[in-house]
């Protein structure tokens, strides 16, 4: 069964850099047609995906955020992370990560789900 | 980017009522459209994807319609554990953009 685990800081200052790690149990980071996404979501608001890598190392990021986002994989550790630059409050949210995979239906198509998250990081940005 | 608006935002019901939440996208999306349930505290969980297909475990009264741009998520007959925010979430391209979810009361 797999599972993730954000790690990381709950309090962060305003332009500095927030680094959030996410541990994958279960399975290797590097096998198999999976992307491992992070996505954030203030408090009392909806969800926004911040982005994505590939198990061969290739990215896609939200172009709200890609200016200021990093995601890298760290296959010897199991582990994934992300990059977040000049923080401002408005960055304040619970963090998630993410498996993201094609299910693959006959006939129709790929079709992208997350199907497996962490539990949540909280990052509060404040001096 | 597509831009995916639900209805209600909020809902009040009670156990074994059906209940029905709308989604529409601002373009065509075909049926690349994701419904996830998510309580408080927690982290949001897959229901539904292409549209109308049912995640392994969940139960059968979740059920998914629509394509193009209107969807919808039914619960058939209302449990105490289906009280919770459901969000619909497009996957026809990148970013993967979200409803603003539907808070279900009881």
């Amino acid at each position: 069964q797999v599972q993730l685990q954000e790690s990381g800081p709950g309090l962060v200052k305003p332009s500095q850099t927030l680094s959030l790690t996410c541990s994958v149990s279960g399975a290797a980071i590097s096998v198999g047609s999976f992307y491992w996404s992070w996505i954030r979501q203030p408090a009392g608001k909806g969800l926004e995906w911040i982005g994505r890598i590939y198990t061969s190392g290739s990215t896609s990021y939200n172009p709200s955020l890609k200016s200021r986002v990093t995601i890298s994989l760290d296959t010897s550790k199991n582990q994934f992370s992300l990059k977040l630059t000049s923080l401002t409050a408005a960055d304040t949210a619970v963090y998630y990560c993410a498996r993201m995979y094609a299910q693959i239906i006959v006939d129709q198509g790929d079709y992208f789900v997350m199907d497996v998250w962490g539990q949540g990081a909280t990052v509060t940005v404040s001096s | 980017d597509i831009q995916m608006t639900q209805s209600p935002s909020s809902l009040s019901a009670s156990v074994g009522d059906r209940v029905t939440i709308a989604c529409r996208a601002s373009q065509s999306i075909s049926n690349h459209l994701n419904w996830y349930q998510q309580k408080p505290g927690k982290a949001p969980k897959v229901l539904i994807y292409a549209a109308s297909a049912l995640q392994s475990g969940v139960p059968s009264r979740f059920s998914g319609s629509g394509s193009g741009t209107d969807f919808t998520l039914t619960i058939s007959s209302l449990q105490p554990e289906d009280f919770a925010t459901y969000y619909c979430q497009q996957s026809y391209n990148l970013p993967p953009i979200f409803g603003q979810g539907t808070k279900l009361e009881i």
